[in-house]
């Protein structure tokens, strides 16, 4: 069964850094989306698109992330410089459009120091 | 976020069933979704249902769907010690997902 692959699973960097993460989504699947899951709480959108293009990043703090997906297939999101409250699991979902079913990444869990 | 609520936790003895309750805020959502989370893991999509159904079946887990007063629940039969995880309903609307805070399932042996 296809799935999104996402690396690396754990990432442990200081406060001031740059850490960047990278997203697989499930062939054929136009839509990704990357979220922020604090401890505790459920996933809030950073970041989706629709191929390569942004089509919502009203939630993603651009003064610190970015994200990417240059080619409409893989994507990175990008923190710099990270701060302590940017410790959280970071999701990567996909789904064949933006009206059908989201499937999840395992995830990459940050600790910010 | 946007106030999809659920209960924080709940705890059942193994063979029992489990119902986790949600209560969404849009009646024009299209479809409703249950994930299901295990410690240090993603989520993985357990069963969803569209807006125009009341009851969706699927071998041990029925979603029961009450439109009126934007109600969703999760009942799992026979819940066993590999259900203990994390559930999570989620709300789509606007080609938007809305999860829940999550509801936390301890099975008791």
């Amino acid at each position: 069964e296809a799935e999104v692959a996402q690396s690396p699973r754990y990432k442990i960097t200081e406060k001031s850094q740059a850490v960047a993460f990278w997203c697989d989504p499930i062939s054929g699947h136009a839509t990704l989306y990357w979220y922020r899951q604090i401890l505790g709480q459920g996933p809030e959108l950073l970041v989706q698109f629709q191929d390569e293009s942004v089509v919502d990043d009203s939630q993603l703090p651009k003064d610190r992330f970015s994200a990417e997906r240059l080619k409409g297939v893989d994507s990175t999101l990008k923190i710099q410089p990270a701060e302590l409250g940017d410790s959280a699991m970071y999701l990567c979902a996909s789904s064949l459009a933006s009206d059908y079913t989201q499937y999840f990444g395992p995830g990459t869990r940050l600790t910010v120091l | 976020g946007e106030d999809v609520e659920q209960s924080l936790f709940l705890s059942v003895r193994e063979g029992d069933s489990s119902v986790i309750n949600c209560t969404y805020t849009d009646s024009s959502s299209t479809y409703l979704y249950w994930y299901k989370q295990e410690p240090g893991a993603g989520l993985q999509l357990l069963t969803y249902i569209f807006s125009n159904m009341d009851m969706k079946q699927d071998q041990r887990l029925t979603v029961l769907l009450n439109k009126k007063d934007k109600h969703l629940s999760l009942r799992i039969a026979d819940t066993q010690t590999g259900d203990s995880a994390i559930y999570f309903c989620a709300e789509r609307k606007a080609n938007q997902f809305y999860f829940g805070t999550g509801t936390s399932l301890t099975v008791i042996p």
